[in-house]
């Protein structure tokens, strides 16, 4: 596709859950990051990805949320027995590798935990 | 500390006039980026602008510029004749060049502007 997709666009989930967010890059992207905005704020980031490498998962909140890019392209976001903090919109971006000019952002996954 | 702030919660602007939204910014990377991103009611984010740290050049995108005042750390965005399709969120973010942040933006809380006819 033209741009950066992700689904759900709307995920409603009861606490204690799993969720699972995916992510689709633009094609031939090697950069990816996974950014977490909470009602009112910025993004604040959660990991990153070079290719099928996480390079950087310091911003992940706590060992319930786990990203994974197993062939380099796809990204996946899990997040385990979701709590009511969590909800938030997930924001996937991309970019050239080497070229970090700009980053094209998905239109990002409402998660909402009741 | 806060790598990206932003002081206005809200701007309000008249259709066709320009407007100024503040950034300042926190870092002692000798080599960073600065971006605007709109994100209107959608939720989308849309890259607006992009100074890297070593441009001589204030960035120029349309009607959209970038005010960059390195020693004292501001980023302001300027829109120059503002259209009502310009309300929405307008967030300024930071891109450290060195060590282990690499290619992570730090954003600021966002400026919500409305322009009004």
């Amino acid at each position: 596709g033209a741009g950066v997709s992700q689904s759900p666009r709307y995920k409603v989930a009861k606490r204690g859950q799993d969720v699972a967010l995916r992510c689709d890059p633009i094609s031939g992207h090697v950069s990816l990051f996974w950014y977490q905005q909470a009602l009112g704020q910025g993004p604040e980031f959660l990991t990153y990805f070079q290719n099928e490498a996480q390079l950087d998962k310091s911003g992940l909140p706590s060992d319930r949320f786990f990203a994974e890019r197993p062939e380099g392209s796809v990204s996946t976001l899990k997040i385990q027995r979701t709590q009511q903090e969590d909800s938030a919109v997930y924001l996937c971006a991309s970019s050239l590798s080497g070229n970090f000019n700009e980053q094209f952002f998905g239109p990002g996954t409402r998660l909402t935990v009741l | 500390a806060q790598k990206i702030t932003q002081t206005q919660p809200g701007m309000f602007v008249q259709e066709k006039e320009a407007v100024t939204l503040d950034c300042t910014y926190d870092t002692s990377d000798p080599s960073y980026g600065l971006f605007w991103y709109k994100q209107p009611s959608s939720g989308e984010m849309i890259f607006l602008i992009y100074q890297g740290s070593y441009d001589q050049q204030n960035a120029t995108e349309g009607r959209y510029s970038l005010n960059f005042q390195k020693a004292r750390k501001s980023a302001n965005l300027v829109i120059s004749a503002s259209q009502l399709g310009d309300s929405a969120m307008y967030f300024c973010a930071m891109r450290e060049d060195r060590g282990s942040t690499l290619g992570r933006l730090y954003f600021g809380r966002g400026t919500q502007l409305t322009v009004w006819p």
